[in-house]
């Protein structure tokens, strides 16, 4: 398996602008989980799914953030509109027990 | 919110040498695990140990588990320079959701 894969790696967006950030998880996998990764927080878990459908977004910060599973092999982040504050790394991991598997991340930059 | 807490921050080891790092965790858990994060990349599983457990052994690695203190503690030895990284302990309370501490980072001098 190829593992976690995310895009893109990288996004350098202005401010007001909308992005998505893009899971294909572990195949077989039935939890997939997205984190933000930021010097000042550490790591933050936003949402999590079950099967596809959202457990806890209690970690999303604010109605600007969305995330969607539309199936098993696929999830994305989607945040609208961007702000400087929200430059971060954004982890997606799955999976079926008890250890998770990070993909690569995708460095976001907002100007 | 962060359960776990890393002790300490940072360490510099020499190569060959041992580099222990502790983790400490406020409400009760079912399992704690330690994940290694090299720059740049996303987390790497290590280890797991769960709350029935005190010890536990994979290659280099040895964690300890002490749920009265509600500590942690991973020690890896015979350190090599691709053991630079940083450290993560995780909580899983429950829903295989976990909580993350701020990371140890380690640097491994040649």
């Amino acid at each position: 398996d190829a593992g976690v894969i995310q895009s893109p790696r990288h996004e350098v967006t202005e401010m007001g602008q909308e992005v998505t950030l893009r899971c294909k998880p572990i195949s077989g996998h039935d939890y997939l989980f997205w984190y933000r990764q930021t010097m000042m927080r550490g790591l933050e878990l936003l949402i999590y799914f079950n099967n596809n459908v959202p457990i806890d977004d209690s970690g999303m910060p604010e109605d600007r953030f969305s995330a969607k599973m539309p199936n098993a092999s696929f999830s994305t982040l989607k945040i609208q509109p961007s702000e400087p504050r929200d430059s971060a790394v954004y982890f997606c991991a799955s999976t079926q027990g008890e250890t998770q598997y990070f993909g690569p991340g995708t460095r976001l930059l907002v100007l | 919110s962060q359960q776990g807490e890393e002790d300490p921050q940072a360490l510099s080891i020499q190569e060959g040498g041992n580099a222990t790092m502790n983790c400490s965790y406020k409400t009760s858990i079912n399992n704690l695990q330690w994940y290694r994060q090299n720059s740049g990349r996303g987390l790497v599983h290590l280890i797991l140990i769960r709350s029935n457990e005190r010890e536990k052994h994979s290659g280099r690695l040895r964690v300890t588990l002490d749920t009265s203190k509600k500590s942690s503690s991973l020690l890896i030895t015979a350190s090599r320079a691709a053991d630079t990284a940083s450290y993560f302990c995780a909580t899983d309370s429950n829903d295989y959701k976990l909580s993350f501490g701020a990371g140890t980072t380690v640097t491994v001098r040649a």
